[in-house]
């Protein structure tokens, strides 16, 4: 069974400060890989997904992900994060074959302090 | 393109009646989910259907759920009766297989 883990809660960062939040999964399987954000009482809105290819996706709103097979990682950074980038951000695996029943990790609170 | 639309945006019911939450899915998609968010547990998938037949509805947590799609473009999640701990937020989502999973903007039930 597939698994996700991020590690971090809540991320605090300044406006303009690089950002990078981690997330780790656990599969036998090949699978597919995702980070979507959720702004408050919103739902939630995919940011980039990794299905095959390069390791590195780019993603909406300057976000990119690398893809790293050997230590099961798909980390989200930014370079330079701004206010309105304060929200939740959640990593997903799915099976690889089709990109149904994504299985989530807990999220990270992205909080961008002035 | 309208998104999955989901009905109503806010509950709030009284412990032991049933809650109906509805959902419209994008047109021409063939996946559908469930999924419930709560603090303590995150995002759960509860259950999804492929073309209107529940595949996998492992995550449904007890007989007072209950889910339907009577076809291509509404489902229901049903609770009855509701409790105090049915307290969550309830995405709807659908996709075209093989691509990205799109969700509604939660249907938010509070059970007091």
């Amino acid at each position: 069974a597939q698994s996700v883990t991020q590690l971090d809660s809540q991320v605090p960062v300044f406006e303009e400060a690089p950002v990078e939040l981690r997330c780790n999964y656990s599969s036998s399987v090949s699978v597919y890989l995702f980070w979507y954000v959720q702004y408050p009482n919103q739902g939630l809105q995919l940011l980039l997904k990794y299905l095959s290819g390069s390791t590195l996706v780019k993603g909406i709103n300057g976000f990119e992900a690398e893809f790293n097979k050997s230590q099961t990682s798909f980390h989200l950074r930014k370079p330079s994060v701004h206010i309105s980038d304060t929200a939740e951000y959640f990593c997903a695996v799915s099976k690889g074959g089709a990109t149904n029943k994504l299985i989530f990790g807990t999220g990270t609170l992205l909080a961008v302090q002035p | 393109d309208a998104g999955v639309i989901q009905s109503p945006r806010h509950e709030v019911t009284e412990m032991g009646q049933e809650v109906t939450l509805r959902c419209k899915p994008i047109s021409g998609h063939d996946y559908l989910f469930w999924y419930r968010q709560t603090m303590m547990r995150g995002l759960e998938l509860l259950i999804y259907f492929n073309n209107n037949v529940p595949i996998d509805d492992s995550g449904m947590p007890e007989d007072r759920f209950s889910a339907k799609m009577p076809n291509a473009s509404f489902s229901t999640l049903k609770i009855q009766p509701s409790e105090p701990r049915d307290s969550a937020v309830y995405f709807c989502a659908s996709t075209l297989s093989g691509n990205t999973i799109y969700f509604g903007e939660g249907s938010w039930l509070t059970v007091v």
